[in-house]
């Protein structure tokens, strides 16, 4: 079976500009995870999705969206791009978004803004 | 809130000689912990967790850790690195019944010849 894929893997964008990001799910997960990794630092939580609905968000501004899809596949959007915004943008999914069940983790999306 | 605190910011150790990582949270109650590994390149990947029960837990590759409530800690052993344990390593925290993970800023281990 597949495992997590994100598009794209690499991405440059200016400040101010905004961008997208696609993460699909191990077929059967019906929740997706999305989480920031500054360079040297640990990942830090953005959202949960579950079934089509937000089930949680991180300490992140408004800039930051994402929504899924009835494939359980994610988008996540940052408008109005700051440097600080560079980072590995990572997505995991699980059966049920709870903790008891594994997360899995794709390879990342790496967004330079300039 | 939770918090979680991984003191040493990269370890070097020799081939075959063995490894402790160390990680401390910060939580009312009992929390979920985890470790993941992070390769260059590759994205995480859960080598064990803990929930309840026996506070020493087996994982992937060789790895081990245990909690201790006392010490509030989750230290991850291995008894023999292998070159290809080289990455970063993180420790993490979820509530019980929760779905958000709580990550520590990681150690890096580096494994010399």
């Amino acid at each position: 079976d597949a495992g997590v894929t994100q598009s794209p893997t690499h991405l440059i964008k200016t400040r101010g500009q905004q961008v997208t990001l696609r993460c699909s799910p191990i077929s059967g997960h019906k929740s997706v995870s999305w989480y920031q990794q500054v360079l040297g630092q640990g990942p830090q939580f953005i959202f949960q999705y579950y079934e089509k609905e937000e089930r949680g968000r991180g300490n992140f501004p408004d800039r930051f969206s994402a929504r899924q899809f009835p494939n359980y596949s994610s988008e996540l959007n940052v408008n109005a791009l700051l440097l600080g915004d560079s980072a590995l943008y990572l997505c995991a999914s699980s059966p049920d978004g709870s903790l008891a069940e594994t997360q899995y983790f794709g390879p990342g999306t790496r967004l330079l803004v300039l | 809130a939770q918090s979680v605190t991984q003191p040493d910011i990269h370890i070097t150790v020799s081939e075959g000689a063995s490894l402790e990582l160390r990680c401390n949270y910060s939580y009312g109650a009992t929390p979920y912990l985890f470790w993941y590994v992070q390769s260059p390149g590759q994205g995480l990947q859960l080598l064990l967790k803990y929930f309840s029960g026996d506070t020493l837990v087996q994982g992937i590759k060789g790895f081990e850790a245990e909690f201790k409530r006392s010490q509030s800690s989750f230290n991850l052993r291995k008894p023999s690195v292998h070159w290809s344990d080289a990455a970063e390593y993180f420790c993490a925290v979820g509530a019980t019944g929760g779905f958000k993970t709580i990550f520590g800023a990681g150690t890096r281990l580096f494994v010399k010849a």
